[in-house]
């Protein structure tokens, strides 16, 4: 009973350098989200993908780009990282109804 | 747009104290209401949720009322315990475009100690 997992858990990079957090979920669900939280600031959106085959920019998509590869995985790709980036990165997938996100564990990045 | 204001934490008790976390919401249309729970190096867990009007939600002794007329979601709990010291989120969501947006608090920290 997997739900949603991210990988990996925790990353260093260096300024510049690129990386893919991947998420897969095994819950059918349509909808795919992935999220930053940052001391103070609660969780914010990044992008989402409503369904297979469509990608939206949510609240803070600056310096990120995504890619839904099939209805079970959505990765986050940070092209050059940048210090600003040091987060925690949240995947969530949901059913376009109202019960709610699954979320993954998260991966604890660091860009130095 | 959209937005959910809630406590500021640290919330500090005692175990065995009553809780109360309060959540206010704005929204354009009816939203459903959620309280998420995040244990240390965890993720978001849905604690409990509610979908329409007056609609009380519980899970783990915890309960939560969607109250339309003061646009509120408080958590509640009647005797906490050591075990449910973490980070509690409140969130709306709403069915747009055909996809669940949902909308979070800031999150408020609870400390129970023993």
């Amino acid at each position: 009973n997997a739900g949603v997992t991210q990988t990996p858990k925790f990353q260093v990079l260096k300024t510049g350098q690129s990386m893919t957090l991947q998420c897969a979920q095994d819950m059918n669900h349509n909808s795919m989200y992935w999220y930053r939280q940052d001391p103070g600031m609660g969780l914010r959106l990044i992008y989402y993908s409503a369904s297979e085959g469509t990608t939206d920019k949510g609240e803070v998509p600056n310096g990120y780009n995504v890619s839904r590869l099939n209805k079970r995985e959505f990765s986050l790709r940070l092209e050059s990282a940048a210090p600003s980036q040091t987060s925690v990165y949240f995947c969530a997938s949901s059913e376009p109804d109202s019960y709610g996100y699954t979320f993954g564990s998260g991966t604890r990045l660091t860009v130095v | 747009g959209d937005s959910v204001t809630q406590m500021e934490g640290p919330v500090t008790l005692s175990e065995e104290a009553f809780l109360t976390i309060n959540c206010t919401y704005t929204a354009t249309g009816y939203p459903s209401l959620f309280w998420y729970v995040q244990y240390p190096g965890e993720g978001l867990q849905l604690l409990l949720k509610a979908t329409k009007a007056d609609d009380k939600g519980s899970n783990k002794g915890f309960e939560a009322t969607y109250r339309k007329e003061t646009t509120s979601f408080h958590l509640e709990k009647g005797s906490v315990q050591v075990s449910d010291s973490a980070v509690y989120f409140c969130a709306l969501s709403v069915i747009s475009g055909g996809y669940q947006k949902v909308t979070f608090g800031t999150g408020t920290k609870l400390q129970v100690i023993p």
